[in-house]
């Protein structure tokens, strides 16, 4: 499976402020997602990220608060804008083969945002 | 869009015993069904999954079994072991996107 790597792996922010995450993948994969796992919860999908357009928001995520680039096969970011204690989360990229195969979705480490 | 729902949200049993977790789904066109464990302050991981042309799957102590008429699924574990201790959770995908279970604590007593 692909190897991802994420980072930063955590970080304190103040109230205010962006941040933004980077997911690298040794290999070429056709789809690259975001999710935010909240303390003892699950995992909720925040986008999926196209290669080359737009990021695809899912309802309560929009563009404006959580930008999302994919500029190649490998790479993603999510910048988590004006952020608010709110947001302090754990953020984690997946990526998977997708297609017809339905290959499973392989995560990241995740970022562990605090936000004060 | 699709909704699915995992029970139960905790679950402990002795060492050796079997667990079973169970995920409903509502949307019919969801035909990939994995599942995660997740421990503390680790990233999901994929134990196992199950496509929607096939009832059930077997890997060592993990088979998960596949109903899409009723549109459920289930975890068998058997056998457990303390380092089965964990978070489960369940997803249900459809083209590539996955919705998940609230997740399971599974805490097996040595």
């Amino acid at each position: 499976s692909a190897v991802i790597s994420q980072k930063p792996s955590r970080d304190i922010c103040q109230r205010g402020t962006s941040l933004t995450i980077q997911c690298q993948v040794d290999s070429q994969v056709t789809m690259m997602f975001w999710y935010r796992q909240q303390p003892g919860q699950s995992l909720t999908l925040i986008a999926t990220a196209n290669q080359g357009s737009e990021a695809t928001y899912e309802s309560g995520f929009v563009i404006d608060k959580f930008p999302i680039s994919r500029p190649n096969l490998t790479f993603s970011t999510l910048t988590v804008s004006n952020m608010s204690p709110e947001d302090s989360s754990i953020y984690l990229c997946s990526v998977a083969a997708g297609g017809a195969a339905k290959q499973p979705q392989h995560f990241g480490d995740g970022t562990r945002l605090s936000i004060l | 869009g699709e909704n699915v729902e995992q029970h139960p949200s905790t679950l402990s049993v002795q060492e050796g015993d079997s667990a079973v977790i169970k995920c409903t789904y509502s949307d019919s066109a969801s035909n990939y069904f994995p599942w995660y464990k997740q421990e503390l302050g680790k990233r999901p991981q994929l134990i196992i999954d199950i496509r929607s042309n096939v009832g059930e799957k077997k890997d060592q102590r993990i088979a998960v079994t596949l109903n899409k008429t009723a549109k459920h699924f289930s975890l068998h574990i058997t056998e457990t072991q303390p380092e089965d201790s964990a978070v489960y959770f369940c997803a249900a995908d459809e083209a590539g996107k996955s919705t998940f279970g609230d997740g399971t604590t599974l805490t097996v007593k040595p």
